[in-house]
């Protein structure tokens, strides 16, 4: 069965710092990849997306993610966080076969200092 | 022009009683799902749909009756409340079956007394 494992439950983080959010995911086959972001007290929006071509992607607000096969891993990084980056971040994976199901992590709680 | 949204936005009621939720997405999408967060914030999916037919139905109590008029609504009813039901149920839309990223509406949190 599928699984999707972030490494950090609680990460925190002075203004400036870089972050780097661990995402490992089980599954064989061909999939997609997202994060997903919750600010306080609101929904769930799309932070980026994999779904083929260039491993390295680019999402809002100065996000990106690196996908690297071989370690059915699939980071979130930012090179200088700001106070308003506090919220919940989950990764997401959807097998392109069987199930339709999008699993999703348990999700890292980001608190970032001013 | 709310992509997805459901009301209540709030529910507070006493055990044993029986509550709907509804989901409404103007984005033409296809496919619809209710899902669970609970205090820990994790996320479980509960039911998808997809043009009004049930694609996924995970292990859910069946209190838990979901109920899709049309495409484009996809409501939750449950019966009998209990204590642990208390949680934040979201309802997402996507274009097609789960393969492409998830639109999500604003939350219900659900206070079971």
């Amino acid at each position: 069965a599928q699984s999707v494992s972030q490494h950090n439950h609680h990460v925190i983080l002075s203004e400036a710092a870089s972050l780097e959010l661990g995402c490992n995911y089980s599954y064989g086959g061909t999939v997609n990849l997202f994060w997903y972001v919750q600010y306080p007290g609101q929904h769930l929006q799309l932070l980026l997306k994999y779904f083929s071509g260039d491993p390295l992607v680019k999402g809002i607000k100065g996000f990106e993610a690196e996908f690297i096969k071989s370690k059915f891993s699939f980071n979130l990084r930012k090179p200088s966080v700001q106070w308003s980056d506090t919220a919940e971040y989950f990764c997401a994976v959807n097998a392109r076969t069987g199930g339709f199901k999008t699993i999703f992590g348990a999700g890292t709680r980001l608190f970032v200092k001013a | 022009d709310t992509a997805v949204s459901q009301t209540p936005k709030y529910l507070v009621t006493q055990m044993g009683n029986d509550k709907s939720i509804k989901c409404e997405q103007n984005l033409g999408h296809d496919t619809m799902y209710w899902y669970k967060q609970d205090s820990k914030k994790f996320l479980k999916i509960m039911f998808s749909y997809n043009n009004k037919e049930l694609i996924i139905n995970e292990t859910v109590p069946n209190r838990f009756s979901p109920k899709s008029p049309d495409k484009a609504h996809l409501n939750l009813h449950i019966n009998s409340l209990e204590l642990g039901d208390s949680a934040v149920y979201f309802c997402a839309s996507s274009h097609d079956l789960g393969v492409g990223e998830q639109f999500f509406g604003p939350g219900t949190r659900l206070t079971v007394l």
